[in-house]
């Protein structure tokens, strides 16, 4: 059984318009969560991360926000450009040294 | 600074044949795992080294073996490949768990 769910294996965005990306989970027991983009023929790289003591993080055209009553976090991207489109994956760690579990991944593609 | 390198970039291989994932870091970093990507599933953590002398099963080990030959190095080998076992492999390090660096992967078929 999956811990970590991305239910959108696809979206399709305008460039400029807003990308939410959408991941649940099922245990509470995760503190950290995070983003992870991956290009075609290359390796996943670090995207954002966010601990459960906060609600929100920022970093450029990149916002996190979790919801940790409902396991739910997303990403948004604002605006969208078409160097974002890739595959992003929610992954989640028990603690800042811990293993990571990631998502089946969400495939953006940003229309220009 | 290359990261982290791996080798092959592709490889076929026949069922019941061996072979081994050579993977490197330079970043002296002292995590390192190795993962599978197959579609539909995400990443998937075959096993995980903390630390140089030290290795540990992750979600799926079964069919695989790992080595940490030192603090750069960690390598995965398959004893005899199954078609199951056809997937994108890729490598990561890290200094501290979550951040993770990953390699540009081996795509593996297995006929």
């Amino acid at each position: 059984d999956q811990q970590v769910k991305q239910n959108s294996p696809s979206l399709s965005v305008q460039e400029g318009r807003i990308s939410i990306l959408n991941c649940d989970y099922t245990n509470s027991m995760f503190d950290y969560f995070l983003w992870y983009k991956k290009y075609p023929a290359e390796g996943p790289t670090f995207l954002i991360s966010i601990s459960s003591i906060k609600d929100k993080n920022e970093d450029g055209r990149f916002t996190v926000f979790l919801n940790k009553s409902a396991k739910h976090l997303s990403l948004h991207i604002v605006p969208s450009q078409p160097g974002d489109s890739a595959v992003y994956f929610c992954a989640l760690s028990k603690t800042s040294y811990d293993k990571v579990i990631f998502g089946p991944g969400t495939s953006l593609s940003v229309i220009p | 600074n290359a990261g982290v390198t791996q080798t092959p970039k592709f490889q076929v291989l026949k069922t019941g044949q061996s072979m081994t994932l050579q993977c490197a870091q330079d970043m002296n970093h002292n995590s390192m795992y190795w993962y599978r990507q197959d579609p539909g599933m995400g990443l998937r953590l075959i096993y995980y080294s903390a630390s140089e002398g030290t290795t540990d099963k992750g979600e799926v080990p079964n069919g695989y073996n790992v080595s940490r030959l030192n603090k750069r190095e960690f390598s995965l080998r398959l004893e005899s490949a199954a078609p199951s076992q056809t997937s994108v492999y890729f490598c990561a390090s890290s200094a501290q768990g979550y951040e993770q660096y990953f390699g540009p992967g081996t795509r593996l078929t297995v006929t």
